[in-house]
């Protein structure tokens, strides 16, 4: 079956832009999860999604960054008025379980989009 | 707060040879750790998943450890191939509330020199 998928897989983006990243989980899995990674750094959190909830958005660095899943499958992660320190690859991951379960089992990470801002 | 360090940042070795790295956390109530690599340009592969029961966990020429008790957890590699070739990221998850979250460490760039 189909992976974690991602789109764009890059993205330039003039300081000042809004920006929209698009994930599609594995079809049936629950939870949602958005990382960011710097450059040379490992992937840190954003924020996570059971089903179409948002229970954590404790990662998102500033009010510029929203997230949604509004069906449960899909979700996006939309930058507002984008700065040079938000250049990253975006992550998305996924797995089966939802809250209850989940600490439990491995996530499945997509390619990522790779965002420039000038 | 969980803090995740790996050593050695980078690694080359020729083709054949085993190799282990070396991943540490401060934060010993964790459910399990994760290896993951890392090719460029694209996303995380699961390697390995050590449940906190568990000692450790074998997948091929790969096998991995943790010891909760001292914070440490081994990836080891045997037989070298070039194809090994990637970074390699360990992940504890987040403690309490919030324990999906997992914490990265930088990782460990691996070179199989041919």
């Amino acid at each position: 079956g189909a992976g974690v998928s991602q789109s764009p897989r890059y993205k330039v983006a003039k300081r000042g832009q809004d920006v929209a990243l698009r994930c599609d989980p594995i079809s049936g899995h629950v939870s949602l999860f958005w990382y960011q990674q710097a450059l040379g750094q490992g992937p840190e959190f954003l924020t996570y999604f059971q089903n179409e909830a948002q229970l954590d958005k404790s990662g998102l660095p500033s009010d510029r960054f929203f997230a949604e899943r509004p069906e449960g499958s899909v979700s996006t992660l939309k930058i507002q008025r984008t700065q040079q320190e938000d250049s990253a690859v975006y992550l998305c991951a996924s797995s089966f379980l939802g809250l209850a379960g989940v600490s439990r089992e491995t996530q499945y990470f997509g390619p990522g989009t790779r965002l420039l801002v000038l | 707060k969980q803090e995740v360090t790996q050593i050695p940042a980078a690694l080359s070795v020729p083709e054949g040879e085993n190799l282990v790295l070396n991943c540490s956390f401060t934060d010993s109530a964790i459910y399990n750790l994760q290896w993951f690599r890392q090719d460029p340009g694209k996303g995380l592969t699961s390697l390995l998943l050590i449940q906190s029961s568990q000692r450790e966990q074998t997948s091929g020429r790969l096998n991995a450890s943790l010891d909760k008790s001292s914070g440490r957890s081994t990836l080891y590699i045997a037989a070298s191939q070039p194809g090994d070739s990637a970074t390699y990221l360990c992940a504890a998850p987040y403690s309490g509330a919030g324990s999906y979250q997992l914490t990265f460490g930088k990782g460990t760039k691996l070179s199989v020199i041919p």
